[in-house]
This record gives C-alpha cells, sequence and structure tokens, in this order.
C-alpha cells in the first residue's frame, strides 16, 4: 500500500524562524511529488517536483526532492503569521490520482 | 468560474438519509477528483474522472458512495443511506489534463451526519 508521511505532525515558532517540513514517502511507480497549503478551506498548490535536486523556489519558500532517499522537505525562511497553515505533502503514482500525508500543522507567534 | 465550485458548503442531514455533492469544475479542466477529509485528517482519496475514461473508483469506502460526471464537466458524489461515520469534508479538484498537473481544490462541502 501506498504510505506517505510527514514529521513533525505539529510546530510551533516564532516570527522570523526557518522551519524544514518533512515528507517521506512508500509509493508503486512514483511520478511527482506535491506541496500544498491548506488554512481553512481549500488547499493550495505550492510546488510539484518531479526531478531529484531540483529547488523550486516561490519567494521565502522552496521545496527539494530526493528521489533515491524518497523523501522531500518544504522549507520557509523569515516565518510570518499569515504562513500558519497545515503543509499537506502528496505522491502522485501510476495507480491513483493523489496520495496525501496526515500534514503538519504550523503555527507562527508574533 | 475562475475556481473549482462546489456546494452546498455545509450539509446537515440525519443518519440514513441519501445526500447529493456538487462540484464545478475549472473550466476545460479534463480530470476531476473526489476526496475526503475527516478531522484532523489528510485527505482521502475517493474516485478520479480523466475526459471520457472509465472512472477509477478505487477510493470508494463503500457501495453507498457513487459519483457521475456529466458532459465531462459538472461531477455529482452521491452517498446513500449515511451513516455517522460519513461526516467530514469532501473535497474536488480538478487539474488540466491528468495527475501530472497540479490539481486545484474547491473550498469543500462539510457533510454532518447527526
Amino acid at each position: 500500500e501506498d504510505k506517505v508521511v510527514q514529521s513533525p505532525l505539529s510546530l510551533v515558532v516564532h516570527e522570523g524562524d526557518t522551519v524544514t517540513l518533512n515528507c517521506s514517502y512508500e509509493v508503486t511507480n512514483f511520478r511527482s511529488l506535491l506541496w500544498y497549503k491548506q488554512e481553512k478551506k481549500a488547499p493550495t498548490f505550492l510546488f510539484m517536483l518531479t526531478s531529484s535536486g531540483i529547488e523550486k523556489k516561490s519567494g521565502r519558500l522552496s521545496s527539494i526532492l530526493d528521489k533515491k532517499e524518497l523523501f522531500s522537505i518544504l522549507n520557509i525562511t523569515a516565518t510570518q503569521t499569515g504562513d500558519s497553515a497545515v503543509y499537506l505533502c502528496a505522491v502522485v503514482t501510476g495507480r491513483r490520482a493523489l496520495t496525501f500525508g496526515s500534514g503538519t500543522r504550523l503555527q507562527v507567534q508574533p | 468560474g475562475a475556481g473549482v465550485s462546489q456546494s452546498p458548503s455545509n450539509k446537515v442531514t440525519e443518519k440514513g438519509k441519501d445526500v447529493e455533492l456538487r462540484c464545478d469544475p475549472i473550466s476545460g479542466h479534463t480530470a476531476l477528483y473526489w476526496y475526503r477529509q475527516s478531522l484532523g485528517q489528510g485527505l482521502e482519496f475517493l474516485i478520479y474522472f480523466q475526459g471520457n475514461s472509465a472512472p477509477d473508483k478505487s477510493g470508494l469506502p463503500s457501495d453507498r458512495f457513487s459519483a457521475e460526471r456529466t458532459g465531462g464537466s459538472v461531477s455529482t458524489l452521491t452517498i446513500q443511506r449515511t451513516q455517522q461515520e460519513d461526516s467530514a469534508v469532501y473535497l474536488c479538484a480538478s487539474s488540466a489534463t491528468g495527475p501530472n498537473q497540479p490539481q486545484h481544490f474547491g473550498d469543500g462541502t462539510r457533510l454532518s451526519i447527526l
């Protein structure tokens, strides 16, 4: 059975801190890995990663994939209170649409 | 519309009743997905439609769950004889061509079974 595990489950930091969120996976027929941010309702797309070692960057957020060790990290630098959310990692395989991890709940305190 | 639209946003019903949830995907997106998110949990895949192909129903938890997508656009998820464990947020997503394109989510329908 395909499995996606995120850590930590929750995290509390102060504004300005840098955080690293982890996602490891065990799946068959890996195609790509995606990161989403979920605040109150709809998850919003952050990154899609298909190749190892190529960093994707958007403002203070960046992510990288290691297909040999089967994991990805999401970094957020200079965190702000608006970064508070649940961050979801999901893997696309040949078998089904997306397999999601349970998410990391990030709380950024002023 | 600009994004994925779901209705109703909230639904409260009694155990044993049937419910229908609606999803209107982004115009032009050929792929449509349904997920379920229980309180504090990640998203659980339910069903996937791609164009005119037979849907991937492998995530449906029981035969009380079914979904249709008419005309390649709007989709309806139906839950028959609802049970309390069906209470969750049901999220719909669409993507341009398939799983290798980012999925864009609607705000979901929060279903509460009394």
